[in-house]
């Protein structure tokens, strides 16, 4: 599975747009990426995943330039519940493919 | 609820005792992982099951660690002997497979995970 780099914090002001980068760029064509989060002493929760569209859900957006090289996690609104680890994770597809490879993933500070 | 459920939700034990963990995933779930996550790091694989048998073991997985999913549903992790550096968070998490290959699109759903202390 391709390697992924993230920065290892960022800061946000609730109610504003987190925008979570995360550069991919030895992804090959069939891998998909994932993102999840993880709350302090909970395990860590899926958000959304895509291969090459944009996607949206009720949680977040994932952005995903058209070289497939880097991807943007966008929590619309943040709130103080936002706080917590976020990963980015590239895996492949196909039903041998069980495990995620996790990183050290983005600590996300929302402050009031 | 009908979440993924482990037991216990910490246990401390001294080195060199066995420990047994216990994960109950989501009922309609075939497939079960197994994680371990130490302070500061995201967690690793260990192992995972798709109905009862054991289709893939990290190497992180010691021969002092066994994993069963006897019936395809619960499953248990064990520790032999422990170490002071099994001290570690240990996650369960599960998802389901449905028919042929497609796209990648089995999200897992992790439990809360058990804190083991190995004093």
């Amino acid at each position: 599975d391709a390697k992924t780099t993230q920065p290892p914090s960022m800061d946000c002001a609730e109610g504003r747009a987190a925008n979570l980068p995360c550069n991919h760029s030895t992804i090959s064509g069939n891998e998909y990426v994932y993102w999840y989060r993880q709350i302090h002493s909970q395990g860590p929760q899926y958000i959304i995943h895509g291969l090459k569209n944009n996607e949206t859900n009720e949680m977040a957006s994932l952005i995903i330039t058209e070289d497939r090289k880097s991807s943007t996690l966008i929590l619309p609104h943040a709130t103080l519940r936002d706080t917590a680890v976020y990963y980015c994770i590239v895996r492949a597809g196909g039903t041998s493919y069980g495990k995620l490879t996790f990183g050290q993933g983005t600590i996300l500070t929302v402050h009031p | 609820d009908t979440g993924v459920s482990q037991d216990p939700r910490h246990k401390i034990t001294k080195r060199g005792q066995n420990v047994t963990f216990r994960c109950d995933p989501i009922s309609e779930h075939n497939r079960l992982y197994w994680y371990r996550q130490t302070l500061g790091q995201g967690p690793e694989f260990l192992t995972y099951f798709q109905n009862e048998a054991q289709l893939e073991k990290s190497r992180l997985l010691s021969d002092r660690f066994s994993a069963e999913r006897p019936k395809g549903s619960f499953s248990t992790l064990e520790i032999q002997r422990t170490e002071q550096g099994d001290s570690a968070m240990y996650l369960c998490a599960s998802s389901f497979k449905e028919g042929p290959v497609r796209a990648a699109s089995y999200e897992q759903y992790f439990g809360p995970g058990t804190r083991l202390t190995v004093t």
